[in-house]
């Protein structure tokens, strides 16, 4: 298995453009996981879904986030408009299931640089 | 919701052994997972813990006492690879990670 698969794997772009990063998680697993990661804040979860319904969304910061996993094979999260303070590594991570919920298999990352 | 406390830094020597503390307060919980990740690299799952004990992977060992909201991560026979940062994490339907420690290997 490829593992979970994250792109792109750096993106810089300009306050105010639209961002979107793409997962695919592994096959056959049920839950994905979308994660930021700063110095300042760690790790975070942002969202994460079940069969591809968005289950808990606490975490995303603010409006101008949104996630989405039209199918079971792939997964995006958007930020528009992006702004400096949303520089991070993000990433997205799978899991097999409920029982197996306390291994997650984590992506290799994207960092995203908003100027 | 969720906090946790785990050392900030720890550095040893090759061959050493290595415990890192992690307390934890939560509404709710499932067990505690252990995350190892090397600088500019993703997370990877070292262990959970849903029972009260010691689980043991290799040179890795993860102990829990649910009671006292507490666990901690030994790291043995330390080796150069091992410098990394680790985090351990609350596993409530969803993970909440600490802030990790990063733990340093010199020769």
């Amino acid at each position: 298995d490829a593992g979970v698969i994250q792109s792109p794997r750096h993106e810089v772009t300009e306050m105010g453009q639209e961002v979107t990063l793409r997962c695919k998680p592994i096959s056959g697993h049920d839950y994905l996981f979308w994660y930021r990661q700063t110095m300042m804040r760690g790790l975070e979860l942002l969202i994460y879904f079940n069969n591809n319904v968005p289950i808990d969304d606490s975490g995303m910061p603010e409006d101008r986030f949104s996630a989405k996993m039209p199918n079971a094979s792939f997964s995006t999260l958007k930020i528009q408009p992006s702004e400096p303070r949303d520089s991070a590594v993000y990433f997205c991570a799978s899991s097999p299931g409920e029982r197996e919920h306390n291994e997650q298999f984590f992506g290799p990352g994207t960092r995203l640089t908003v100027l | 919701g969720q906090s946790l406390e785990q050392p900030s830094e720890v550095t040893a020597v090759e061959g050493a052994i290595v415990q890192i503390n992690c307390t934890y307060q939560t509404s709710g919980f499932y067990g505690l997972s252990w995350y190892q990740q090397h600088d500019g690299g993703a997370p990877t799952f070292l262990s959970y813990n849903g029972l009260d004990g010691l689980e043991e992977t290799g040179r890795f060992s993860s102990f829990l006492s649910r009671s006292d909201s507490y666990g901690y991560l030994l790291l043995q026979e330390l080796q150069m690879k091992d410098s990394a940062s680790y985090f351990c994490a609350v596993n409530d339907y969803k993970l909440s990670f600490g802030a990790g420690t990063t733990v340093t290997v010199r020769a």
